[in-house]
């Protein structure tokens, strides 16, 4: 099955600095992308994806880059704010076989004022 | 619109003791997902069900767990009898369609067996 390897495990960035998180996987099927961000309390959320036809995607100040021949994939944030703070997952799924999303392990990111 | 709605936010029991979690999907959504959340194993998809019938319940540890739909608007996680190591933030999540549509999570219950 697939197998997801997420770096850093934590952290930690000057606000206004930039913040990339690094997936990995094993799958070469795997063809959807996601990052969650979960803060405290609350259940993870999508905050941007990526399929495998592209190979970066932007919504302001995040963006998602994928390198299929490495098989691996990154989130880059920019022009960190406090609110940033908080535990990401990427995530990945094939749509051969089984279809599940695999998390990675998470990061904590933490912006320091 | 309410998001997906999950009861209890937090329960503590004791071993042994049954346990039921709630959840109540977004309306409209056809595919429903558990997971569960530990700082050793991370986040793992338990089962999922898909217009109301169980596609992939795979993740499921054992017999002490079985999930429910009855309709599409209420799903259950009951865990019998319950063991301390069962102790995580059980999550669920719901999607519009299918398990390859973007999944929108629940607040969690945080289930701690004594």
């Amino acid at each position: 099955g697939e197998n997801v390897e997420q770096h850093p495990s934590t952290l930690s960035v000057q606000e206004g600095d930039s913040a990339v998180i690094k997936c990995t996987y094993s799958d070469s099927a795997s063809n959807y992308f996601p990052w969650y961000k979960q803060e405290l309390g609350k259940g993870p959320q999508l905050i941007i994806d990526i399929r495998s036809n592209v190979g970066e995607k932007k919504d302001q100040r995040i963006a998602v880059t994928l390198n299929k021949t490495a098989k691996h994939f990154s989130l880059h944030i920019t022009e960190t704010q406090p609110e940033d703070s908080a535990v990401y997952f990427c995530a990945a799924r094939s749509n051969f076989g089984n279809e599940k999303l695999t998390f990675g392990t998470g990061t904590r990111l933490t912006i320091i004022p | 619109d309410a998001g997906v709605i999950q009861s209890p936010r937090h329960e503590v029991t004791e071993m042994g003791q049954e346990v039921t979690l709630r959840c109540k999907p977004i309306s409209g959504h056809n595919s429903l997902f558990w997971y569960r959340q530990t700082m050793m194993r991370g986040l793992e998809l338990l089962i999922y069900f898909n217009n109301n019938v169980p596609i992939d319940d795979s993740g499921m540890p054992e017999d002490r767990f079985s999930a429910k739909m009855p309709n599409a608007s209420f799903s259950t996680l009951k865990i019998q009898p319950s063991e301390p190591r069962d102790s995580a933030v059980y999550f669920c999540a719901s999607s519009l369609r299918s398990v390859t549509d973007t999944q929108y999570f629940g607040p969690g219950t945080r289930l701690t067996v004594l």
